[in-house]
């Protein structure tokens, strides 16, 4: 079964500076690959997807993110974030058919002004 | 078009208790997922229904449970309530296998006393 690591648990930064935050997986298959945001006492928003294709993925909000096959990573970058951006982000790995998704534990971006 | 609904959003039970919740899927959607949300363990997958079949199951006891209905409404149940099920239950629907990520509902927040 594939598996997700979250390399940081707690991001601070400042407003208006860069954020990353780290995502490696493991699978012995092919897979997609996810972003999701969770804003406190809320369900999961999906950030952006990498299914195929260019590596490069764009997705809400400004966040971007890109799939390296050869180090197993996706990372979701933003080049300035704002306060608004305080969230908990969940890295997730699925199979093809998407019967099984593992999430990581989570990166707490805490944005400071 | 309607979101995933999760029902109740809020719910206390006593130890010993049972409980069901419920979740309705996006229309069209037939793959429903359940996963627990605690601080100490993050997001763990319950089970995955697909056309009224369990398709997968994580590693929780048989104290949970689920099902789905023709209508792809899913309901699961927890029996025999421990403390440490004090968790954010989160429901997500999916086009199967057509890689557009999961839907997640808001949740019901369970806490067991």
């Amino acid at each position: 079964a594939q598996s997700v690591t979250q390399l940081d648990s707690q991001v601070p930064v400042f407003e208006e500076a860069p954020v990353e935050l780290r995502c490696n997986y493991s699978s012995s298959v092919s897979v997609y690959l996810f972003w999701y945001v969770q804003y406190p006492n809320q369900g999961l928003q999906l950030l952006l997807k990498y299914l195929s294709g260019s590596t490069l993925v764009k997705g809400i909000n400004g966040f971007e993110a890109e799939f390296n096959k050869s180090q197993t990573s996706f990372h979701l970058r933003k080049p300035s974030v704002h306060i608004s951006d305080t969230a908990e982000y969940f890295c997730a790995v699925s199979d093809q058919g998407l019967r099984d998704m593992r999430f990581g534990a989570g990166t707490r971006l805490t944005v400071k002004p | 078009k309607a979101g995933v609904t999760q029902t109740p959003r809020y719910l206390i039970k006593t130890r010993g208790q049972q409980v069901t919740l419920s979740c309705s899927p996006i229309s069209g959607h037939r793959s429903v997922s359940w996963y627990q949300q605690t601080p100490g363990q993050g997001l763990q997958f319950l089970f995955e229904y697909f056309s009224e079949t369990q398709r997968n199951k994580g590693n929780f006891p048989g104290r949970f449970s689920g099902r789905q209905f023709s209508n792809s409404r899913s309901e699961m149940n927890v029996s025999t309530l421990e403390l440490g099920d004090s968790a954010l239950y989160l429901c997500a629907s999916s086009l199967d296998g057509q890689g557009y990520g999961y839907t997640f509902g808001s949740g019901t927040r369970l806490t067991v006393v």
